[in-house]
């Protein structure tokens, strides 16, 4: 089972619908979650973090649910300019700060 | 309060040059970080430095590819006798190394491209 896992996608939603990705990962001690945006060619940006259930900011929502090893991004009335590439990120507790990287999913939001 | 920056933005190499990428973190971040991105690829990790020391290249190749942090001055990533498929987006983050939340938080360079002819 690979460290972090996601749905490649691409997630073709019209705009104004409501997407959710999933991101499993394997590391029952991982703490930090986070997640980025990735704009074709651009670097990775923060979406936001997630250290506890989970957190909201506007039209995204990060839940956490550690029984089951996942995090869920949801994005709310979806705006074209929120086509990009989704990147899911954890963080294991104390050691190695090396943050996990899922591979992304792609979300493409039509008119 | 300026980002991580990265330069040259895009360099290209004749197959057997040597590329020299540089890296200077957010101010106040200690812990910087090399990723290696190659087209429709995800971020694979290369190496973590802190100021002056490597903690962890278990990600960086064992022949010709080497990274410092030196006390002064930007992070330099160096790959020697370029070949084709050194050919990728190398991209550098960087983070206060903090205890606590947000401690972590990795913050991203623009990028380098680097392509080898």
């Amino acid at each position: 089972r690979k460290e972090v896992e996601q749905d490649p996608g691409p997630f073709n939603v019209p705009e104004g619908a409501t997407v959710a990705f999933n991101c499993t990962y394997s590391n029952s001690a991982s703490q930090s979650f986070f997640w980025y945006r990735q704009d074709c060619r651009k670097e990775p940006k923060l979406l936001m973090s997630v250290y506890s259930s989970g957190n909201e900011d506007g039209r995204f929502t990060a839940q956490l649910n550690r029984a089951s090893q996942y995090i869920s991004l949801l994005i709310r009335d979806s705006k074209l300019s929120d086509s990009a590439t989704y990147l899911c990120v954890v963080k294991s507790a104390g050691g190695s700060y090396i943050p996990t990287f899922g591979r992304g999913t792609s979300l493409i939001v039509h008119p | 309060n300026a980002g991580v920056m990265q330069n040259p933005r895009h360099l290209v190499r004749r197959r057997g040059q040597e590329a020299r990428l540089r890296c200077s973190p957010m101010k106040g971040h200690s812990h910087v970080y090399w990723y290696r991105q190659l087209p429709e690829e995800g971020l694979k990790f290369m190496v973590y430095l802190q100021k002056e020391n490597i903690i962890d290249e278990s990600g960086m190749p064992k022949e010709r590819f080497s990274a410092e942090f030196p006390k002064e001055g930007p992070s330099i990533l160096r790959i020697q006798q370029v070949v084709r498929g050194d050919s990728a987006a190398y991209f550098c983050a960087s983070s206060p190394g903090l205890a606590g939340e947000g401690g972590d938080i990795q913050y991203f360079g623009a990028g380098t491209r680097l392509s080898v002819l």
